[in-house]
């Protein structure tokens, strides 16, 4: 089973709610990430988890907070958001962060924030 | 810098016909290449990939790709598309030292009945 699953699928949020955005896999892949995809864009890298640890912060804005529970979970918690946060949120893993192992993408969670 | 050139912001092609994707990337070392689909409303998908050795890789859904390192070029070709090869593609190049994928802007297919 090569499936990364992401809930919810659309998420509409105010600027002053707090929400969180689930990714799941259960590959037993120690690497997990998540990307932002603006509307015909190329994904961008947030964040990389490492063995349940962060090991990648692309300077995100501190109104996006990761969590890895455990090897299997990964969250993106989310406060205070702008509109222009408004995007496709993309979690993916791999078995380890080397660049030869490849990335599964889950099907995304569309997020508006208004 | 790495970077990752997709000239080709969308491209139609009549089904049956063969397709060619072009891609560019600029790289210090020996790159780590890929090919990735995006079908509307899906995540992306890896096509194929290269590192080393033939030249010439195989991927999935039929589709190949040729790595020449002289015109710094990664081009992803299938002889034959099919009407659910509609989507955007996206290629990529991965450093070695961090394991970040580097995204091109994409091509979008549309294929024509």
């Amino acid at each position: 089973d090569t499936e990364v699953t992401q809930t919810p699928k659309h998420l509409v949020m105010g600027m002053t709610n707090k929400k969180s955005l689930k990714c799941e896999q259960h590959m037993g892949h120690r690497a997990m990430y998540w990307y932002k995809q603006k509307a015909k864009k190329p994904p961008e890298l947030m964040f990389v988890y490492s063995y349940e640890k962060l090991s990648i912060n692309e300077s995100v804005p501190s109104r996006f907070s990761p969590e890895c529970p455990n090897s299997s979970l990964l969250n993106l918690h989310l406060h205070a958001l702008q509109p222009e946060d408004s995007a496709l949120y993309l979690c993916a893993s791999s078995q380890d962060t080397r660049v030869e192992e490849t990335q599964y993408f889950g099907p995304g969670t569309r997020l508006l924030v208004l | 810098a790495q970077s990752v050139t997709q000239p080709d912001i969308h491209i139609t092609v009549s089904e049956g016909a063969s397709l060619e994707l072009r891609c560019n990337y600029s790289y210090g070392a020996t790159p780590y290449l890929f090919w990735y689909v995006q079908s509307p409303g899906q995540g992306l998908q890896l096509l194929l990939k290269y590192f080393s050795g033939d030249t010439l890789v195989q991927g999935i859904k039929g589709f190949e790709a040729e790595f020449k390192r002289s015109q710094s070029s990664f081009n992803l070709r299938k002889p034959s598309v099919h009407w659910s090869d509609a989507a955007e593609y996206f290629c990529a190049v991965g450093s070695s030292n961090t394991g970040k994928l580097i995204f091109g802007q994409g091509t979008t297919l549309q294929v024509k009945p």
